[in-house]
């Protein structure tokens, strides 16, 4: 049972370098969350998908683009990093409105 | 828009002391309201929840209740551990597809 998986779980990327990251859900939910969690400022909300097909942007969408082509898969890419991404980012899922999400173990990501 | 303000943290206790974690939130209509729990290394881990006023939940020795006339989710515990050494995170959802409103975190340091 594994749940939600992320990966990778560590990257150094250098300003510029683009990566994706790769959030996968075995629960068949429907709905799917990117966040990023910095010092201070608790879990911000980057995109969210409410089905396959479909994705929304978030409380800080700018420098991320995500896509949503597989139910079971949301993935969040940075076309052109930089520092001001540093971050730990978080994937979550959830069945319906209203249900708990389920959260990845996290992807630490520094930008020099 | 919606939003959620906890008690800053850190919190430090010792072992055995009582717990509380002040939430209020600002939202319009009935959210439910969740705590979350993200202990070292994890990502978040769902606590406990209440979906309607005076709606109480409770998992693992800890409690909220849902104040609407306070606007309050306060956490407690009357005797922690330090294995409760983590960050809390309050959470509100509002009604339809919203995505999860979350606090900063509130982190608590428990000593033996």
């Amino acid at each position: 049972n594994a749940g939600v998986t992320q990966t990778p779980k560590f990257r150094v990327l250098k300003t510029g370098q683009s990566m994706t990251l790769l959030c996968a859900q075995d629960m068949n939910h429907e709905y799917m969350y990117w966040y990023r969690q910095d010092p201070g400022m608790g879990l911000r909300l980057i995109h969210y998908s409410v089905g396959e097909g479909t994705t929304a942007k978030g409380e800080v969408p700018d420098g991320y683009n995500v896509s949503r082509l597989k139910k079971q898969n949301f993935l969040l890419g940075l076309e052109s990093a930089a520092p001001s991404q540093t971050s730990v980012y978080f994937c979550a899922s959830t069945e319906q409105v209203g249900q708990p999400q389920h959260f990845g173990d996290g992807t630490r990501l520094s930008i020099l | 828009g919606d939003s959620v303000t906890q008690m800053e943290g850190p919190v430090t206790l010792s072992e055995e002391a009582f717990l509380t974690i002040n939430c209020t939130y600002t939202a319009t209509g009935y959210p439910s309201l969740f705590w979350y729990v993200q202990y070292p290394g994890e990502g978040l881990q769902l606590l406990l929840k209440a979906t309607k006023a005076d709606d109480k939940g409770s998992n693992k020795g800890f409690e909220a209740t849902y104040r609407k006339e306070t606007t309050s989710f306060h956490l407690e515990k009357g005797s922690v551990q330090v294995s409760d050494s983590a960050v809390y995170f309050c959470a509100l959802r509002g009604p339809g597809n919203t995505p999860l409103v979350f606090g900063k975190g509130t982190r608590l340091s428990v000593i033996a």
